[in-house]
């Protein structure tokens, strides 16, 4: 079973609008964290966000905010006010347990966003 | 810039040859991690380092090795290359110490391997 699934292979919006990246997650840990990261043509992985499982309320960095419903194991990206440069491919991943070292990132699929005009 | 430094950008070889990639972490990073991006596999885990030790091992093929030295920094090492090892490559770094589940890892800009 997939453990991140992100079904917007690709997704279109336009300039200054907000758009959700959707990201649905399986873990049986009770431990763990969301991350999304943007990759830009130029294939470098950006990171743009974190959630951890016990944090009360969802994450916001600048334009970028988590929507974190743990009870339905989603962690959607919400950018605001979307920007040319926001046209990239977008990828959610987990972090399962915190031992702190041993601590691989699962991807999804990725979404790929593209911002018009 | 992420602070993680990957040599080299790009990589051309032929079939059955082998090839190093090499990463330096952030300053300060202990934990090395080496991701592959393939068209047909996504962005798959390899194999994590932390401070010289072997951590936490992914699909990584037998002809595959790594190796993180005492000045922290990687070498992942590719051996009888296959077409289907096209691929980027990507080294990531975090701080990865003790049980704090919030850090994130910084990704490097990747070595694109093409193998003809």
């Amino acid at each position: 079973a997939q453990k991140i699934t992100q079904t917007q292979p690709g997704m279109f919006v336009q300039e200054k609008e907000a758009v959700t990246l959707d990201c649905t997650y399986d873990t049986s840990d009770p431990s763990y964290g969301l991350f999304w990261y943007k990759q830009p043509s130029s294939g470098e992985m950006i990171f743009l966000i974190y959630q951890g499982s016990y944090d009360q309320q969802n994450a916001t960095e600048g334009r970028y905010s988590l929507n974190f419903q743990k009870a339905r194991k989603s962690a959607n990206l919400v950018i605001s006010a979307s920007q040319l440069g926001d046209s990239a491919m977008y990828f959610c991943a987990m972090r399962e347990g915190t031992t702190g070292t041993a601590s691989k990132l699962t991807f999804g699929t990725g979404t790929r966003l593209q911002v018009t005009l | 810039d992420s602070g993680v430094t990957q040599t080299p950008k790009h990589l051309i070889t032929a079939t059955g040859q082998r090839v190093t990639l090499r990463c330096s972490p952030r300053s300060g990073d202990l934990s090395v991690y080496w991701y592959q991006q393939s068209l047909d596999q996504g962005l798959q885990f390899l194999i994590q380092y932390y401070n010289g030790e072997e951590r936490a091992k992914g699909n990584i093929l037998e002809r595959f090795s790594a190796q993180q030295f005492p000045d922290l920094h990687s070498e992942l090492n590719l051996s009888s290359l296959e077409l289907g090892d096209s691929a980027l490559y990507f080294c990531a770094s975090s701080v990865g110490v003790g049980a704090q589940d919030s850090y994130e890892q910084y990704f490097g800009p990747g070595t694109r391997l093409t193998v003809t």
